[in-house]
């Protein structure tokens, strides 16, 4: 059965701390995404990856890391430069080429500070 | 002023109505439009794809564009008691990333 994995489903950070989210997707997609949804402002775009070993920033990068080591896995480390870290995190894939191809989720990580 | 703009409801609806939502958007660039339905706790799921103007239509839903106007809808048929959910649109040129509204909650009640 074909989809995106995300774990955990829920993660609590203390202050200071690093912690990672896991993202493994079995849909054979060349693209990764991450995203943030709060209340009221929507998804916004964290990272994406269109390729093994290559990232890009998205439009609220600050605070955050990603790697892209195998196609099948894009992990993302919120930092303790994140300094409001609490929310749900999506992590999204899609086929290769262009970027207007459609995503599809993982069903989300819940973030929230001790 | 945003790039997507959705009004955030919450709508609540008889079973077996039909459903309206829409979305505005300010970049007439855009050409590629998407709804996705959210459960609660859960992540968004594709419902329907759209490139450009016109109608699309799978099963209940039907998806429309308007880009004169900068306006797309979500129609949904005979609602029902499982379409209870957050619907999001979003939208991009093709060479960008995707831009989301911020979702309209739904509630049908049986």
């Amino acid at each position: 059965d074909g989809g995106i994995t995300q774990s955990p489903k829920y993660l609590f950070r203390k202050e200071g701390q690093n912690v990672t989210l896991s993202c493994e997707q079995n849909l054979n997609h060349d693209a990764m995404y991450w995203y943030r949804q709060d209340p009221g402002q929507g998804l916004r775009l964290i990272y994406y990856s269109q390729i093994v070993n290559d990232f890009q920033k998205g439009d609220i990068a600050e605070g955050y890391s990603v790697s892209r080591e195998k196609k099948e896995s894009f992990p993302l480390t919120v930092t303790s430069a994140q300094k409001n870290p609490t929310a749900f995190y999506l992590c999204a894939s899609s086929t290769a080429g262009s970027i207007s191809q459609p995503q599809h989720f993982g069903d989300g990580t819940r973030l929230s500070i001790l | 002023q945003k790039e997507v703009e959705q009004d955030p409801g919450p709508l609540s609806v008889p079973e077996g109505a039909i459903v309206s939502l829409n979305c505005t958007y300010s970049n007439s660039a855009f050409q590629y439009f998407m709804w996705y339905r959210q459960y609660s706790r859960k992540g968004p799921e594709l419902l329907m794809y759209t490139y450009s103007s016109g109608n699309k239509e799978d099963g209940r839903f039907t998806a429309q564009v308007d880009k004169s106007s900068k306006y797309i809808s979500l129609f949904i048929r005979d609602s029902q008691p499982s379409d209870s959910a957050t619907y999001l649109c979003a939208m991009n040129t093709g060479a960008n990333n995707l831009f989301f509204g911020t979702g309209t909650r739904l509630t049908v009640i049986p």
